[in-house]
């Protein structure tokens, strides 16, 4: 079946820009995830929803950036007014459900390629 | 603070030996551990989990030993095989429930050598 997908593949903004990542999580996974990595770092937590709530979005790197997702699929990740140290891979990734005390795999997809000039 | 780490960035391993990939945690709270590797330009693919109630956990070619008094785990993998040159990320997860993000290392850089 079909994997997570990410659009667009890469991105390349002027400073100051607004950006959009969207992502499609594996058909009927509940959670969704974001990271980010990095050039030379391993890959940073930044939110993830169960269904359309993100119960906590403390690791969100500033105020900038913001996530959604409506009708329990689709998620987008917007960052507004982006900076140079915005440039990274951004990585969504799914998991069936989440459960308290339930440890599950995620899943990712192949990542948008984000360069601020 | 890093919270896992792995400390070589890379490792040169010969075809058909062992390869030994290591990570420490800090955090006790954490009591699932995941392999990812990764190819360029491609989003992590799964390898492995371990529970903290093991110590062992084997896959094929692949297997996750957990030392939980040294917070230390490492992936086996025998024998090495050419496609197995990737990154190999160590992943934790806490005890925030099952949606939790994964708290991940900054890779090692795995080489099989013909």
């Amino acid at each position: 079946g079909a994997g997570v997908s990410q659009s667009p593949s890469n991105k390349v903004t002027e400073k100051g820009k607004d950006v959009e990542l969207r992502c499609d999580p594996i058909s009927g996974h509940t959670a969704l995830y974001w990271y980010r990595q990095s050039l030379g770092q391993g890959l940073e937590f930044l939110i993830y929803f169960q269904g359309n709530s993100a119960p906590d979005k403390s690791g969100l790197p500033s105020d900038r950036f913001s996530a959604e997702r409506t009708g329990g699929s689709v998620s987008t990740l917007t960052i507004q007014r982006t900076q140079q140290e915005d440039s990274a891979v951004y990585l969504c990734a799914s998991s069936p459900m989440a459960v308290a005390g339930w440890r599950e795999t995620q899943y990712f997809g192949p990542g948008t390629r984000l360069l601020v000039l | 603070d890093q919270q896992v780490k792995q400390n070589s960035p890379s490792l040169s391993v010969q075809e058909g030996r062992i390869s030994i990939l290591n990570c420490d945690y800090t955090n006790s709270m954490f009591d699932y551990f995941l392999w990812y590797k990764k190819y360029p330009a491609e989003g992590p693919t799964f390898l492995i989990s371990i529970s903290s109630i093991k110590d062992k956990n084997e896959d094929g070619r692949f297997t996750v030993f957990l030392n939980k008094s040294a917070k230390h785990l490492s992936l086996h993998i025998v024998p090495s095989q050419p496609g197995d040159s990737a990154v190999y990320f160590c992943a934790a997860s806490g005890s925030g429930g099952g949606a939790d993000g994964l708290t991940f290392g900054k890779g090692t850089h795995l080489i099989i050598q013909p």
